[in-house]
């Protein structure tokens, strides 16, 4: 992987369900992998920095898994609640600080 | 290549200087947003135009300033620097003013000293 993908794209679930998604990055050079989350014209609100290989880190009913070696990184929302509804960002921070596309999340009511 | 393209890369300046930092947007992209990494707060939002007028404003101090030219390229001007405007500078780019399709570049790292 040369690049930092997220997947999927953009994501509709309803209110009470859980869900996840994909990050993917150069395992190379790797120094912290970060998520955040980010309303448009707003600034991203950080939720997670993960430096070490299995590394695990929850907040609220959002958590975050790491796998360096692999080169990828889960978020996981549990019970999605309307007000989860943004775009989440990952970005790798090597020897560039590399943001991903971005996974659009909509939850309905 | 993410499509946008920022300049310069790397800048060492003096505190008290003004610096202008560059962002070509994405081939078709009408906005351009500027934003903040600094180590203790994270990334912040700075200001956004689109289609070279003004369409939001974030967390930008009022020594920093910034504009869109016709071609669509931005400058961020920031003046009289301090040591903590140290920090990563990123501006992403999308066709509209909502943010869909981004793309950020890869950052100008401004080091004041």
């Amino acid at each position: 992987i040369l690049n930092v993908e997220q997947s999927p794209q953009s994501l509709h679930v309803q209110e009470g369900d859980s869900t996840n998604f994909t990050c993917s990055f150069p395992s190379s050079n790797f120094y912290a992998l970060h998520w955040y989350r980010w309303e448009t014209a707003k600034s991203p609100e950080a939720l997670f920095v993960m430096t070490l290989n299995g590394d695990e880190k929850k907040k609220g009913r959002i958590s975050a898994t790491l796998n360096t070696k692999e080169g990828y990184s889960y978020l996981y929302i549990k019970g999605s609640q309307p007000e989860d509804s943004a775009t989440y960002l990952c970005a790798r921070d090597g020897q560039n600080f590399v943001f991903g596309p971005g996974t659009r999340l909509s939850v309905l009511p | 290549d993410s499509g946008v393209t920022q300049t310069p890369k790397h800048l060492i300046t003096a505190t008290g200087q003004r610096v202008t930092l560059r962002c070509s947007p994405r081939s078709g992209d009408l906005s351009v947003y500027w934003y903040q990494q600094s180590l203790d707060q994270g990334l912040q939002f700075l200001i956004q135009y689109y289609n070279g007028e003004e369409r939001a404003k974030g967390n930008i101090l009022e020594r920093f300033s910034a504009q869109q030219f016709p071609d669509l390229h931005s400058e961020l001007n920031l003046s009289s620097l301090e040591l903590g405007d140290s920090a990563l500078y990123f501006c992403a780019s999308s066709p509209d003013g909502a943010a869909n399709g981004y793309t950020f570049g890869s950052g100008t790292r401004l080091t004041v000293v």
